[in-house]
């Protein structure tokens, strides 16, 4: 069965470097997310992404994220300058479509945890 | 706007036993519902959703969920729990009448199943 996958599957790193989360979705889906869960905390949406553009972000979505998908078959995420509250599971989501129906159900890869020191 | 409670931080069944795991939602439409498992150190694996028609739906694992509308809840049920259902349960709700298509999670409900 097709699924998500993310790497690394866990990230340390100083404050203020530069991250990249990688992300291969399900191949024939068209629609991308990234969410990040806080350690003990609920799973809060960061953005989703078609036809090469952001769909929706939101209010954490900030100007230190960027998404790219630089190729047919990898989503990235960047963290520009990584701050200590950065550190959470980020995962990476795809769906075939939307607007109701089984497309659009997301299927989630398996996070990377990231650790900002 | 859209959002969904879960009101047990965690539920604690014997092995054999029904499970039941609550999640109740607010939306100014008509809701998608879904509920994903995880387990330690994993993703969100998808268990099944309620997008319309019968109100009963059946998922992953022998777990269902029965939508009341009156009530809005979409409660999570298996009728005999095993020690690996012993999980973390997300709940979500998605507004079909909204502007956004990104669901909202619950804080999740920690399962424990007991031998």
């Amino acid at each position: 069965e097709p699924e998500v996958t993310q790497t690394p599957s866990h990230q340390v790193t100083q404050m203020g470097q530069e991250v990249i989360l990688r992300c291969v979705p399900i191949s024939n889906h068209l629609y991308f997310y990234w969410y990040r869960q806080i350690l003990g905390q609920k799973v809060e949406f960061l953005v989703s992404f078609y036809n090469n553009e952001i769909s929706e972000k939101s209010e954490i979505f900030d100007d230190q994220f960027s998404v790219e998908r630089p190729d047919g078959s990898n989503f990235t995420l960047k963290i520009r300058s990584t701050k200590l509250e950065d550190s959470a599971m980020y995962f990476c989501a795809s769906s075939e479509s939307l607007g109701g129906g089984s497309q659009e159900t997301q299927y989630f890869g398996p996070g990377t945890r990231l650790l900002v020191l | 706007a859209q959002s969904v409670a879960q009101p047990e931080d965690q539920v604690n069944v014997a092995e054999g036993n029904p499970l039941t795991v609550k999640c109740t939602y607010s939306v100014s439409g008509n809701p998608y519902l879904f509920w994903y498992v995880q387990y330690p150190n994993r993703g969100l694996q998808f268990l099944l959703k309620y997008i319309t028609g019968d109100n009963l739906v059946k998922g992953s694992y022998g777990f269902e969920a029965e939508f009341n509308k009156s009530q809005t809840s979409f409660h999570l049920k298996k009728p005999s729990a095993l020690v690996s259902d012993s999980a973390l349960y997300f709940c979500a709700v998605r507004d079909a009448s909204g502007g956004s298509y990104i669901p909202t999670f619950g804080r999740g409900t920690s399962l424990i199943v007991h031998p």
